[in-house]
């Protein structure tokens, strides 16, 4: 178990331009998360994925945001067009399947939109 | 809908001193309940969990928590704090596929 590793930890990059995140879960967690956290507040959902397939994304998820995770694998989350409101730790998590399989997270990637 | 509520922000305790995090869970069906912390600039760390059977479940770093049905609480606690507790908490619930979290407690601990 090497843990979730989440790539780069962090980026800073100014508004208007794209920004894409990679996510490397637990090998043998085939459901994969991606969350949000900004200061003060809990992680907040933004979509998962079972395998390759994107099951779930929230409503509060622009068009600018897409994910991907092509070969089951690892996961990438990118950011069209970013803006200051996009500045946030960027989580990732993964877990096996199973009603009572937590979440294991990695470290996060700390995006800051100037 | 399914929500968690932690109703204190910010909690101080002196090292050595005991503690209790409270967490309020609404859901409909039996809930799947996690503690997790959170060091600055770290992800979240899976301190223990709550399925089914014993109310009362043991986690690491010496935490346990509590599930009480009957008040929709799953309350975390520790017998003495130790310096190295200084983190912020949450508590989440599961519904099996999604997980909500609470806006969590933030820990300082005194000498």
């Amino acid at each position: 178990d090497t843990g979730v590793s989440q790539d780069p930890r962090h980026k800073i990059t100014k508004r208007g331009q794209n920004v894409t995140f990679r996510c490397d879960p637990i090998s043998e967690h085939n459901r994969l998360y991606w969350y949000r956290q900004t200061l003060g507040q809990g992680p907040e959902f933004l979509t998962y994925f079972q395998n390759e397939a994107q099951l779930e994304k929230s409503r509060l998820l622009s068009d600018r945001f897409s994910a991907e995770r092509p070969k089951g694998s690892f996961s990438t989350l990118e950011i069209q067009r970013t803006e200051q409101g996009d500045s946030a730790m960027y989580l990732c998590a993964s877990s096996k399947t199973g009603d009572n399989s937590p979440l294991h997270f990695g470290n996060g990637t700390r995006l800051t939109v100037t | 809908a399914q929500s968690v509520t932690q109703p204190d922000i910010h909690i101080t305790v002196s090292e050595g001193a005991s503690l209790e995090l409270r967490c309020n869970y609404s859901y409909g069906a039996t809930p799947y309940l996690f503690w997790y912390v959170q060091s600055p600039g770290q992800g979240l760390q899976l301190l223990l969990k709550y399925f089914s059977g014993d109310t009362l479940v043991q986690g690491i770093k010496g935490f346990e928590a509590e599930f009480k049905r009957s008040q929709s609480s799953f309350n975390l606690r520790k017998p003495s704090v130790h310096w190295s507790d200084a983190a912020e908490y949450f508590c989440a619930v599961s519904t099996g596929n999604q997980f909500y979290f609470g806006t969590g407690t933030s820990l300082t601990v005194i000498p």
